[in-house]
Order: C-alpha cells, then sequence, then structure tokens
C-alpha cells in the first residue's frame, strides 16, 4: 500500500518552461513533506521541504505546494534548466513513528 | 566533513553469501536510515536508527539485520544473500533541519 504516490514516471519540459512535478499522500498523519533530486550513479540530494502548518514554501526558483485538504503537494520549478534532468523523489513523514516514505520518482527531461 | 560515506561503492555475491554494508556519518545525526532502490519502485526503507542501541524495522526488512552501537555507524548485514536483494542500497543520516544527507550508494548484485 503506498502511501507516497507519484504517478508520473516521466516528465519532458522545455528548457526555460516551468516544471510541475506532482506528489499526492495517504496518511493524514504526515505532517513534513521533502523534495529530494537525484542523478544518476549519485545517492538523492535535499532540494526543499515543507511543514504542514505551511501550503507554500519557496527557495530560488523551486517551490513546492501543500493542498492538506487534497493531500496533494506540487514542486514548480521555473525557469526549468538543463541541470534540472533527474530523477525527483517526493517523501513524507510524521505519521506518529520516525519513518520517511518516499514516492517511486518522476524522471524529469529539460529539452533544449 | 565527509558527510555519509557508504563501503563498498560495488559488490557481486553468489546466493547464500552473507555481507555487511557499511555506513558511516561524521555529523553526529541521530536518525539513521537504510533504503534500496528498484526501478520503478523508488527508495524503500529497510530500517532504521533513532540514536545508539535503538533500531526499527522499516517497509521491506525482510533478509536485513542492522545495529547501532555507535551515533558514527549503522551497519546493514545480509546473512543470506537472495537474487531479489539485487539492487542499489543507500545510507542516510537525518539533520536537524529535516533533510537526509544521503551516501553515494552501494550497488549490489546477487548471483
Amino acid at each position: 500500500d503506498q502511501q507516497v504516490k507519484q504517478n508520473s514516471p516521466s516528465l519532458s519540459v522545455q528548457e526555460g518552461r516551468i516544471s510541475i512535478l506532482n506528489c499526492d499522500y495517504t496518511n493524514s498523519m504526515f505532517d513534513y513533506f521533502l523534495w529530494y533530486k537525484k542523478y544518476p550513479a549519485e545517492g538523492p540530494t535535499f532540494l526543499i521541504s515543507i511543514s504542514s502548518i505551511k501550503d507554500k514554501n519557496e527557495d530560488g526558483r523551486f517551490t513546492v505546494f501543500l493542498n492538506k485538504s487534497a493531500k496533494h503537494l506540487s514542486l514548480h520549478i521555473v525557469p526549468s534548466q538543463p541541470g534540472d534532468s533527474a530523477v525527483y523523489f517526493c517523501a513524507a513523514t510524521g505519521a506518529g513513528d520516525d519513518k520517511i516514505i518516499f514516492g517511486k520518482g518522476t524522471r524529469l527531461h529539460i529539452l533544449p | 566533513n565527509a558527510g555519509v560515506t557508504q563501503t563498498p561503492k560495488f559488490q557481486v555475491l553468489k546466493t547464500g553469501q552473507s555481507m555487511t554494508l557499511q555506513c558511516a556519518q561524521d555529523m553526529n545525526h541521530e536518525y539513521m536510515s537504510w533504503y534500496r532502490q528498484d526501478p520503478g519502485m523508488g527508495l524503500r526503507l529497510i530500517h532504521y536508527s533513532v540514536g545508539a542501541g535503538i533500531t526499527d524495522q522499516g517497509e521491506v526488512p525482510n533478509g536485513y539485520n542492522v545495529s547501532r552501537s555507535t551515533t558514527e555507524d549503522f551497519p546493514l548485514r545480509l546473512l543470506s544473500a537472495a537474487p531479489s536483494q539485487t539492487s542499489v542500497y543507500f545510507c542516510a543520516s537525518l539533520d536537524g533541519g529535516g533533510g537526509y544527507t544521503f551516501g553515494s550508494g552501494t550497488r549490489l548484485t546477487v548471483v
């Protein structure tokens, strides 16, 4: 039973446009959400996070939006750059234990 | 400051062999975890530890053992390797801001 779902395995976006990556979760106890970026043959790197007390968090070109009623969060990258091509993982925690649960990831391709 | 160090980077095992994947962090983080990454499956939590002497199971713990005798080290043991354990393994430690620092991974093949 997947608690964190990334339903799009891949996404292609033109360079300079906005990339929107989506994530849904099922456990209403989750109260902290994170996005990670992963290049091939490297470990994931932390990108941005958001607490459930907020609905938006921004860091440079990256913004995460949280819709608690819909149990949905999204990562916006604008403008998209070639170096953004990677796999992006959504993760969540806070469901009464200390586990951090990841989604399956979305592979983002930035097209020239 | 090396962050999270995993060894080895690559390993090939025969079915039934045992081995230990090493993980060490120098950031004095209490929380450490092991994940495996498989195609189409994302990152799945194997075991985690909230501090020295404390470990707990994640989503896919079967076939793996862990121990946490020190804050720095969190080894993952495969007692009898199976082909289903062919995967890329990541160790991670959690900082106070809620973000994980991951190691660079161990690519394990069981034949």
